[in-house]
């Protein structure tokens, strides 16, 4: 199992140019997740689908970010445009959990993001 | 609202000491519980967990044992090594995939 794939690892933009976080969830998985960590904030839940419906995008920071999820088999989480404290780590997990269960969530490697 | 608190790190062992990170909640209803590892460079991988009270949580040499009665969940091990040195997050869900994480609590192991 290839876990969790993410890209690009690192992105280097400057601001105010469109940025797109790419992830590839765990085949058979119907959940996939976007966090952000930052070393002030923590770790963030931005954005979680279930079956390829987004279901709680509450802790998406404004409408600069949008996130789709095409079919169970990809996601992007877009931030256009970018701005310095948009920088962060930017992780995508997915489970093979429904609402109402609990199922252990498997992280990507992470993005790391720096917008200059 | 749920929320998790940690311990304030880095904590710093020699190689064999006994660990113990500080873990409590706060959650409407009956969470379950997790602790995550970071490694350097690397996404978070789930450690251990436990989904009602007085369940013990083990891997890897480490434990957590859920307790309603203090809403807590210290994670545990007897005799760390530096391949241990890790940031440590506690997290809790009360299901909804929904996950509410501490910030963290770096562990430094010298030899």
């Amino acid at each position: 199992d290839a876990g969790v794939i993410q890209s690009p690892r690192h992105e280097v933009t400057e601001m105010g140019q469109e940025v797109t976080l790419r992830c590839k969830p765990i085949s058979g998985h119907n959940s996939l997740f976007w966090y952000r960590q930052t070393m002030m904030r923590g770790l963030e839940l931005l954005i979680y689908f279930n079956n390829n419906v987004p279901i709680d995008d509450s802790g998406m920071p404004e409408d600069r970010f949008s996130a789709k999820m095409p079919n169970a088999s990809f996601s992007t989480l877009k931030i256009q445009p970018s701005e310095p404290r948009d920088s962060a780590v930017y992780f995508c997990a997915s489970s093979s959990g429904t609402s109402g269960r609990v199922d252990t969530q498997y992280f990507g490697p992470g993005t790391r993001l720096t917008v200059l | 609202g749920n929320s998790v608190t940690q311990m304030e790190g880095p904590v710093t062992l020699s190689e064999e000491a006994f660990l113990t990170i500080n873990c409590t909640y706060t959650a409407t209803g009956y969470p379950s519980l997790f602790w995550y590892v970071q490694y350097p460079g690397e996404g978070l991988q789930l450690l251990l967990k436990a989904t009602k009270a007085d369940d013990k949580g083990s891997n890897k040499g480490f434990e957590a044992t859920y307790r309603k009665e203090t809403t807590s969940f210290h994670l545990e091990k007897g005799s760390v090594q530096v391949s241990d040195s890790a940031v440590y997050f506690c997290a809790l869900t009360t299901g909804f995939q929904k996950l509410v994480f501490g910030t963290g609590t770096r562990l430094l192991v010298s030899p």
